[in-house]
C-alpha cells in the first residue's frame, strides 16, 4: 500500500461544478503539499498545510490530522483548471516528500 | 522571470551513453532536488541538496550522480544510460529543505533506446 493515496485517479466534470480531490496518508506527517501539474508538464505549488484550512482564490485545501486525510476543493470549476493535482506529504523527521500518483482533472466547457 | 531553468527539454540517448542534466535557480534558494516522474507513479526523489556543498541520496539514486556546483546550480549525471532511466526529470528548489515555496523546472523528457 502506498504511503499516499489519492482519489479519484481521474475526474471529468462540467464547467461550474464543485470539485473535490482526496488524499489519504498512512504516516504521521509534519506537512502536506498540494501541487498542480499542467498539461504541458510544468508543476506549481498550490498549498502547504500542517493543520486546518487554506484558501487561495477558488481553491480550498483542508486537512484532518487525526484522520490522516486532506481534500482539495475547486469552486466554480473552469476548463483552465484541467490539470493533474498531486498530493505530497513529509513524514515527521523525514528529509523527503512522498508523492501521491496524482488526480487527472478534466473540466469540459 | 525568476524560477528554475532546466536544460535540455528533450533528449534521446542510446544505451550506455552518458549525459548531464543542468538545473539553475535564481531565487537564492538553499535547497535543490532532482525528481523523476514515470507513468502511474508519483514523483520520486533521486537526489537532493539541502544547502550548497551538501548532497544526499533520495529514494531512487542508483545510476545517477549529482553535483551542487554552487548555490544556483545542481546537475544530474547519468554515467551509462539504461532504458529503465527513460522518464521525465524535474529539478526543483526551495528556500529551505522541504519547505513551502517549491519551484519546479519545466522538466526534461529523456528517452533511452
Amino acid at each position: 500500500k502506498n504511503e499516499v493515496e489519492q482519489s479519484p485517479q481521474n475526474l471529468t466534470a462540467q464547467e461550474g461544478e464543485f470539485i473535490t480531490i482526496n488524499c489519504s496518508y498512512s504516516v504521521g506527517i509534519s506537512a502536506l503539499h498540494w501541487l498542480q501539474q499542467h498539461p504541458g508538464g510544468g508543476i506549481v505549488s498550490l498549498f502547504m498545510l500542517s493543520s486546518g484550512k487554506k484558501k487561495h482564490g477558488r481553491l480550498i485545501a483542508t486537512i484532518n490530522i487525526q484522520e490522516k486525510h486532506s481534500s482539495l476543493h475547486i469552486t466554480a470549476s473552469h476548463p483552465r483548471d484541467s490539470a493533474v493535482y498531486i498530493c505530497a506529504v513529509r513524514s515527521k523527521g523525514a528529509q523527503k516528500l512522498v508523492f501521491g500518483q496524482g488526480t487527472r482533472l478534466t473540466i469540459n466547457p | 522571470n525568476a524560477g528554475v531553468t532546466q536544460t535540455p527539454k528533450f533528449q534521446v540517448l542510446k544505451t550506455g551513453q552518458s549525459m548531464t542534466l543542468q538545473c539553475a535557480q535564481d531565487m537564492n534558494h538553499n535547497s535543490m532536488y532532482w525528481y523523476r516522474q514515470d507513468p502511474g507513479m508519483g514523483l520520486r526523489l533521486i537526489y537532493y541538496s539541502a544547502s550548497e556543498g551538501t548532497t544526499d541520496k533520495g529514494e531512487v539514486p542508483n545510476g545517477y550522480n549529482v553535483s551542487r556546483l554552487n548555490k544556483r546550480e545542481f546537475s544530474l549525471r547519468l554515467e551509462s544510460a539504461a532504458p529503465s532511466q527513460t522518464s521525465v526529470y524535474f529539478c526543483a528548489s526551495s528556500e529551505r529543505l522541504q519547505t513551502y515555496g517549491y519551484t519546479f523546472g519545466s522538466g526534461t523528457r529523456l528517452t533511452v533506446v
